[in-house]
């Protein structure tokens, strides 16, 4: 099993562009969650969904968009890039909530210039 | 809101020192308690974990013991190696159906030769 995999790894970004990170997973897991870590900030939410078809807002969803056509994938978009987007975004999954482990990919590194 | 407190890093131990990296939560209900561990360039994994009061995790040598009464989750291991080194988060998950995790700061812990 391979897990929770992200594409891309690294990606550097213009102001204003767009683009879309996409997350998936091989555990037939219902819950996935798109988190942002920062220095000094821990990870936060930014969208999360519990099952095929659904999604909603975390913690800090403003510039974001996501979509879960699909159970083992969920896509995260940025339709309009800005520096403050600059982050390291981790994509993570679970079968259960509230008590279950969460499993992280691997990460992908952003920068908006 | 509920939140998750760690304390300020980073921690720097000899080989074979007591490690203590404290946790404190504030949160609504009885939310399950967690660490999670972030090596060099990798994704999160999950360390342990405690899903009602007094219980405690344990793996590889780390224990943390869900203290209700002083809402703290403090992470202990009684002889850190240098392959220990990577940033420790404390989390919480909310109470509920969705799985969201709120996370701590993080605490970098360099252990040295």
């Amino acid at each position: 099993n391979a897990g929770v995999t992200q594409t891309p790894k690294f990606r550097v970004l213009k102001t204003g562009q767009s683009m879309t990170l996409l997350c998936a997973q091989d555990m037939n897991h219902e819950y996935m969650y798109w988190y942002r870590q920062d220095p000094g900030m821990g990870l936060r939410l930014i969208h999360y969904s519990v099952g095929e078809g659904t999604t909603a807002k975390g913690e800090v969803p403003d510039g974001y968009n996501v979509s879960r056509l699909k159970k083992q994938n969920f896509l995260l978009g940025l339709e309009s890039a800005a520096p403050s987007q600059t982050s390291v975004y981790f994509c993570a999954s679970s079968q259960l909530p509230s008590t279950d482990t969460q499993y992280f990919g691997p990460g992908t590194r952003l920068t908006v210039l | 809101g509920d939140s998750v407190t760690q304390m300020e890093g980073p921690v720097t131990l000899s080989e074979e020192a007591f490690l203590t990296i404290n946790c404190t939560y504030t949160a609504t209900g009885y939310p399950s308690l967690f660490w999670y561990v972030q090596y060099p360039g990798e994704g999160l994994q999950l360390l342990l974990k405690a899903t009602k009061a007094d219980d405690k995790g344990s793996n590889k040598g780390f224990e943390a013991t869900y203290r209700k009464e002083t809402t703290s989750f403090h992470l202990e291991k009684g002889s850190v190696q240098v392959s220990d080194s990577a940033v420790y988060f404390c989390a919480l998950s909310v109470p509920g159906n969705t799985g969201k995790l709120i996370f701590g700061q993080g605490t970098t812990l360099q252990v040295k030769p």
